[in-house]
């Protein structure tokens, strides 16, 4: 069974940084594509990076590209989003989510996703 | 940046009843395009890729088609369990965008 479990939300000013995890379990995690996609309070859905299986093509949101940072470990089945410079605009719940093969921008499996709350 | 605009913003139904949406593109997307369902509370979950193909256990009720700029989601029998909001994504040139959502109400 496909599982992914974010980690590390919370609550930071703005300006600050933060680092999301993801667990990923039930699958061959190097070989597929692996999207972050987030959702701000009662909005809808934005993407914000993908990284494919090999770890070696990396894609982001025009308005994340040089604050936000994708990356994955296959050793250990984990995805990663660090956050820097943060703004209010930011605060949402942000999804990790498995892409359906090593290229792909389309998910077929979500997290439940990691609250974060930029706010002084 | 490919803009996706769905109509329509909502629609309301019954059970039984069939159910079309509608996403379209601001430039050509060809096929690459899907259709998410999301329930309050909960995270998405993917019906349709590649604008008509289902993904794994999604029933056959659900179906998509189009290309290039104009797509549309057909729920043929609309089950309790369908009403929620549905968005659209496309994945042109990985500069990914959802369109704003369709909320399928009671």
């Amino acid at each position: 069974e496909v599982q992914l479990l974010e980690s590390g939300g919370g609550l930071v000013q703005p300006g600050g940084s933060l680092r999301l995890s993801c667990a990923a379990s039930g699958f061959t995690f190097s070989s597929y594509a692996m999207s972050w996609v987030r959702q701000a309070p009662g909005k809808g859905l934005e993407w914000v990076s993908t990284i494919s299986g090999s770890g070696t093509d990396t894609y982001y949101a025009d308005s994340m590209k040089g604050r936000f940072t994708i990356s994955r470990d296959s050793s250990m089945n984990m995805l990663y989003l660090q956050m820097n410079s943060l703004r209010a605009e930011d605060t949402a719940v942000y999804y990790c989510a498995k892409g359906r093969h090593g290229t792909s921008g389309f998910c077929d499996y979500w997290g439940q996703g990691a609250l974060v709350t930029v706010s002084s | 940046e490919i803009v996706l605009t769905q109509s329509p913003a909502t629609l309301s139904l019954s059970p039984g009843e069939r159910a079309t949406l509608s996403c379209r593109a601001s430039q050509s997307v060809s096929t690459y395009l899907a259709w998410y369902q999301q329930k309050p509370g909960q995270a998405p979950r993917l019906l349709i890729y590649d604008a008509s193909y289902r993904a794994t256990g999604i029933p056959a009720r659900f179906s998509g088609s189009g290309s290039g700029t104009d797509f549309t989601l057909t729920i043929s029998s609309l089950e309790p369990e369908d009403f929620a909001v549905y968005y659209c994504q496309q994945r042109s040139n990985w500069a990914i965008t959802f369109g704003q959502g369709t909320r399928l109400e009671i």
